[in-house]
């Protein structure tokens, strides 16, 4: 079956840099998507990684080892307005998307 | 401006009762997709239709009902026959292929009593 892992929760400090971990495994893999979910509000696309290594948006950077079923979000300059929960979820190989429960940030001052 | 609505945002109904969530979207996507979202869970597939007329059960397809009658449009029906209905309902859509991302709408809280 398909399995993604990641934190439940986590909180840093306005200004500071986080990195969120995503760990997967899935019958085969095109591409990992990370999603920010404000409360009680609808999931908005952050990043998109089908390849090994880094794509960097912005304060926010996204990491993908294929090989070891691994990524991680990386938020930088924290912002109050960072506080949300962070969803990973990856496409297997026959093109379903599969989500993690997603690991809730609190960014404190 | 392009985008998905689903209405109502929050939405009462008594045990027994069938109840419709609406979801539209004019971005012209082909595939939509309904997802369920429970406390400490990540989102659960429900149905997803890729082509009008067309659609496939997810995961949690019992007690649920969808038609597609146009590429705008993609109703989920909670039946009675759902044992748990209470929950947040997500709509989304994306067009057809590997990399495109899926847009969500903003969701139907839905509480049965």
């Amino acid at each position: 079956g398909q399995n993604i892992d990641q934190p439940t929760e986590m909180t840093a400090t306005e200004g500071a840099i986080v990195q969120i971990n995503c760990t997967y495994q899935t019958s085969g893999f095109n591409g990992l998507f990370w999603y920010q979910q404000h409360a009680g509000e609808a999931p908005t696309f952050l990043s998109y990684n089908v390849l090994d290594g880094l794509e960097e948006k912005g304060r926010f950077s996204s990491f993908l080892s294929r090989s070891k079923g691994y990524s991680y979000l990386l938020l930088k300059e924290l912002q109050m307005k960072d506080s949300a929960s962070y969803l990973c979820a990856v496409r297997d190989g026959a093109n379903n998307l599969f989500f993690g429960t997603g690991t809730r940030l609190t960014v404190i001052p | 401006d392009g985008g998905i609505t689903q209405s109502p945002k929050y939405l009462f109904r008594k045990e027994g009762q069938n109840v419709t969530l609406s979801c539209e979207q004019n971005l012209n996507h082909d595939a939509m997709y309904w997802y369920r979202q429970d406390p400490g869970q990540g989102l659960r597939l429900i149905y997803y239709s890729q082509i009008v007329n067309d659609f496939q059960k997810g995961d949690i397809a019992e007690g649920y009902s969808v038609s597609r009658e146009k590429k705008e449009s993609f109703p989920l029906t909670v039946t009675s026959a759902q044992k748990n209905p209470t929950a947040f309902y997500l709509c989304a859509s994306s067009m057809l292929g590997v990399p495109y991302e899926q847009y969500f709408g903003p969701g139907t809280r839905l509480t049965v009593t």
